[in-house]
């Protein structure tokens, strides 16, 4: 256990609907990232916050995928109108700030099915 | 960025020291080596990282030629809860912090 949790651990959903993930980090990290995986392939990054700013998304966060992080603590990634392209692991890391040294640790995932 | 290249698979026997590939030969003065693992359906575990000297903790030990060029990551007493898929990264300058993965090394021990 690293001390990064998500929430829920599996979803399955229809296509059409909406679906909402959260991330709570470990509490003295103040970056924090969203990472999506498919089956076979390595993780791969969407966007991070560091505090409540988001700071980078990737072009494969489509205008359907909206993330926040309120408070700099906890985050949310919500998926809007899910595809079944949309089924995937979604990942948390956390870390805190420290040049290139930086360690970024992994939540256990939320796995999406969408039906 | 600095690519890795990684052998897809590599088997091991339990108990035996597992020694694992990694080239990057592109990899700049001041970025960092990188190693994550994942074991089947969990979020991927930090291991081990490193900038020019060989670093071990109580995980594993993590070997960069002098060129840094190539690193080997070395799991002392290879045990079958070491069966995952291991991760050789650099980080990137360009990326800003974001970790980029390939592949992987499917690592299975076997007793």
């Amino acid at each position: 256990d690293t001390g990064v949790s998500q929430d829920p651990r599996h979803k399955i959903t229809k296509r059409g609907q909406n679906v909402t993930f959260r991330c709570d980090p470990i509490s003295e990290h103040n970056r924090l990232y969203w990472y999506r995986q498919t089956l076979g392939q390595g993780p791969e990054f969407l966007t991070y916050f560091q505090n409540e700013a988001q700071l980078e998304k990737s072009r494969l966060l489509s205008d359907r995928f909206s993330a926040e992080r309120p408070k700099g603590s906890f985050s949310t990634l919500e998926i809007q109108r899910t595809e079944q392209g949309d089924s995937a692991m979604y990942l948390c890391a956390s870390s805190r700030t420290g040049g290139w040294e930086e360690t970024q640790y992994f939540g256990p995932g939320t796995r999406l099915l969408v039906l | 960025d600095a690519k890795t290249t990684q052998p897809p698979s590599m088997d091991c026997a339990e108990g035996r020291a597992a020694n694992l590939p990694c080239n990057h030969s592109t990899i700049s003065g001041n970025e960092y080596v990188y190693w994550y693992r994942q074991i089947h359906s969990q979020g991927p575990q930090y291991i081990i990282h490193g900038l020019k000297n060989n670093e071990t903790n109580e995980m594993a030990s993590l070997i960069i030629t002098e060129d840094r060029k190539s690193s080997t990551l070395i799991l002392p007493h290879a045990t079958l809860r070491d069966t995952a898929v291991y991760y050789c990264i650099v980080r990137s300058r360009s990326n800003d912090y974001k970790l980029s993965f390939g592949a992987g090394t499917t690592v299975t021990v076997r007793a």
